[in-house]
């Protein structure tokens, strides 16, 4: 199996803050990295596939980049709504494996 | 917009079978370009993906849980179906199934997910 890395696991910011989480895989998964959003008692919410493509409806402030084995999801200015957990899932093989999740409360 | 709804017994008994059903509206199950999956999460903790079952009927599952696993379809019904059997307090979670875009393999709509809890 892949294992899945996330840092850091939790982290406190203010609202216009830039905030970057990276994810670590075990091998190398090429651009096969998801990541999700996950809010209180809701099921995950898709931000990001194929390490860098903007899911439709998702705002621009969201990005992601890397490949290989290192990836990182970046929020360029924080919103109040933006106070989550993060996770991000390859998909390159089975079983398909979720990070820890990374979570961002207020500072 | 696509819909998914899961649907079962929120108490389950240790070394009984866990079933549960996932409802989709707003599209059809036997889409050429999805896979339907079960994930799992249990309280506080990460998200584990169970298993992945294409509307022909092919199936893929975890290994860490395949022994007891068993993921169907009713394309005629719009609705997928998870068993878990032999289930312990370990298998208390919130139970999600989602929709797997087939050419990238992302989950892209989920469902609000069910709390199963397994206690005697």
């Amino acid at each position: 199996d892949i294992q899945m890395t996330q840092s850091p696991s939790s982290l406190s910011a203010s609202v216009e803050d830039r905030v970057t989480i990276t994810c670590r895989a075990s091998q190398t998964i090429s651009s096969h990295l998801n990541w999700y959003q996950q809010k209180p008692g809701k099921g995950p919410k898709l931000l990001i596939y194929a390490a860098s493509s903007l899911q439709s409806g998702v705002p621009s402030r969201f990005s992601g980049s890397g490949s290989g084995t290192d990836f990182t999801l970046t929020i360029s200015s924080l919103q109040p709504e933006d106070f989550a957990t993060y996770y991000c899932q390859q998909s390159y093989s089975t079983p398909f494996t979720f990070g820890p999740g990374t979570k961002v409360d207020i500072k | 917009q696509l819909q998914l709804q899961e649907s079962g017994p929120g108490l389950v008994k240790p070394s009984e079978t866990l079933s549960l059903t996932c409802t989709v509206s707003g599209g059809s199950i036997s889409s050429s370009s999805s896979y339907w999956g079960w994930i799992r999460q249990p309280p506080g903790k990460g998200l584990e993906w169970i298993g992945n079952i294409y509307y022909s009927g092919s199936t893929y599952y975890n290994p860490s849980l395949k022994s007891r696993v068993t993921i169907s379809v009713d394309p005629s019904k719009n609705q997928f179906s998870l068993k878990l059997s032999s289930v312990t307090a370990a298998d208390t979670a919130v139970y999600y199934c989602a929709r797997m875009f087939a050419d990238s393999y992302y989950f892209d709509f989920w469902g609000q997910g069910t709390l199963v809890t397994v206690s005697s």
